[in-house]
């Protein structure tokens, strides 16, 4: 396993602009995760998709906000008319239950800042 | 919904000494329990992790313990080194992990 990827890791753009961040899971886990974490706190759940279904989305994520998983593989969380109060660190996660153990693997994160 | 509490929220201890960290959780269908560390500029990784039906596990110097009875669960690092300096985050998930509730963090700092 090469572990869960993120692109891009820093992205920076003026308020109102739209933004899109993808997630590569790990190969073969299909369950993936999307985390928004802001300075100071943990991370808190927005979203998750098991296979290409989206099962099930916090009332953080905003009509703004929507993730894909089009073909099951890898994920896009895109933000509409960004707000200066998106500025978090946006984390995905991946696990695989079918193997006995739904342990949740991140990656790095992509930071984002809107000015 | 879930609501978990982590305490403290730093702390500082000498190299070699034992850290503890302390979390409560509110909802009695959470039965995983995970504890991630996080270092700057990276996401969280897992350190270790329990479920509701065992109530003591340890791997090497780190060691996690469960009262699902007190709701709260525990991390101990033993033989604390530098390089165990970090954010821990502790978290509960109910069975089917799809909403897991993680605390506000403790920052670890291990003075050499």
């Amino acid at each position: 396993d090469t572990g869960v990827s993120q692109n891009p890791r820093h992205k920076i753009t003026k308020r109102g602009q739209n933004v899109t961040f993808r997630c590569d899971p790990i190969s073969e886990h299909n369950r993936l995760y999307w985390y928004r974490q802001t300075l100071g706190q943990g991370p808190e759940f927005l979203t998750y998709f098991q296979n290409e279904a989206q099962l099930e989305k916090s009332r953080l994520l905003s009509d703004r906000f929507s993730a894909e998983r089009p073909k099951g593989s890898f994920s896009t969380l895109e933000i509409q008319r960004t707000e200066q109060g998106d500025s978090a660190m946006y984390l995905c996660a991946s696990s695989s239950p079918d193997r006995g153990r739904d342990t949740q693997y991140f990656g790095p994160g992509t930071r984002l800042t809107v000015l | 919904g879930e609501n978990v509490e982590q305490h403290p929220s730093t702390l500082s201890v000498q190299e070699g000494d034992s850290a503890v960290i302390k979390c409560t959780y509110s909802d009695s269908a959470s039965n995983y329990f995970p504890w991630y560390k996080q270092e700057l500029g990276k996401g969280p990784q897992l350190i270790i992790d329990i479920r509701s039906n065992v109530g003591e596990k340890k791997d090497q110097r780190i060691a996690v313990t469960l009262n699902k009875t007190a709701k709260h669960f525990s991390l101990h690092i033993t033989e604390t080194q530098p390089e165990d300096s970090a954010v821990y985050f502790c978290a509960a998930s109910p069975y089917n992990n799809n909403d897991m509730r993680f605390g506000a963090g403790t920052r670890l700092t291990v003075k050499p």
